[in-house]
């Protein structure tokens, strides 16, 4: 099965820094990536995804990079703002009987400090 | 309302107590799902229902009891739960491919529902 490690846990920059978000994924037949936002109280979104026949994509201040070989892909957020602060987490797919599982990291506290 | 809708939004209940939690999406997804985010464990996968059927049981205690009646209604039956069982249970849904099929789309989470057992 599928096994996600997402680093690190908590993680705090200045206001305008760049911050980066790790993880690292067990299973070589996945092939999409999602990143979810969490503020506090409320529920994850979606903020960007990855499928495996790329390996960057950008949205405006944030980006997803991956490398296949070593099976890992990482969020960058630049010029960070304080809305930016939020739990992110990463995940990876499996696929049973024709629906989607995704098994997610473990969540990084992003904290943006003004 | 549109999305994925959870009721209640909070919930206190007895050891002996028994409860449902509720979810419904209005996406037309074919896919649901529960998770249990606690401290511990961030987002905890629990069940998860494909055109109606379960196809995934997390090792989940007999004391959740889940029931997908159809594609757009998902409930938790809770039974005589313990204090560890408090958490936000989160249900999300999406659109699945069909049977051999490998389309990944986004999951859509509902609001939660925020558990204390007493």
């Amino acid at each position: 099965g599928e096994n996600v490690e997402q680093h690190p846990s908590t993680l705090s920059v200045q206001e305008g820094d760049s911050a980066v978000i790790k993880c690292t994924y067990s299973d070589s037949a996945s092939n999409y990536f999602p990143w979810y936002k969490q503020e506090l109280g409320k529920r994850p979104q979606l903020i960007i995804d990855i499928r495996s026949n790329v390996g960057e994509k950008k949205d405006q201040r944030i980006a997803v990079t991956l490398n296949k070989t070593a099976k890992h892909f990482s969020l960058h957020i630049t010029e960070t703002q304080p809305e930016d602060s939020a739990v992110y987490f990463c995940a990876a797919p499996l696929i049973i009987q024709g629906a989607q599982k995704l098994v997610f990291g473990q969540g990084t506290r992003l904290t943006i400090n003004p | 309302e549109t999305g994925v809708t959870q009721t209640p939004r909070h919930l206190v209940m007895g050891m002996t107590n028994k409860k449902s939690l509720k979810c419904e999406q209005h996406l037309g997804h074919n896919a649901m799902y529960w998770y249990k985010q606690s401290a511990k464990k961030p987002l905890e996968l629990m069940f998860v229902y494909n055109f109606k059927e379960q196809t995934e049981n997390n090792s989940v205690p007999s004391r959740f009891s889940p029931e997908c009646p159809n594609s757009s209604h998902l409930f938790l039956h809770l039974h005589t739960l313990q204090p560890e069982d408090s958490a936000l249970y989160l249900c999300a849904s999406s659109q699945s491919g069909t049977s051999g099929g490998m389309s990944y789309n986004e999951q859509f989470f509902g609001p939660g529902t925020r558990l204390t057992v007493l």
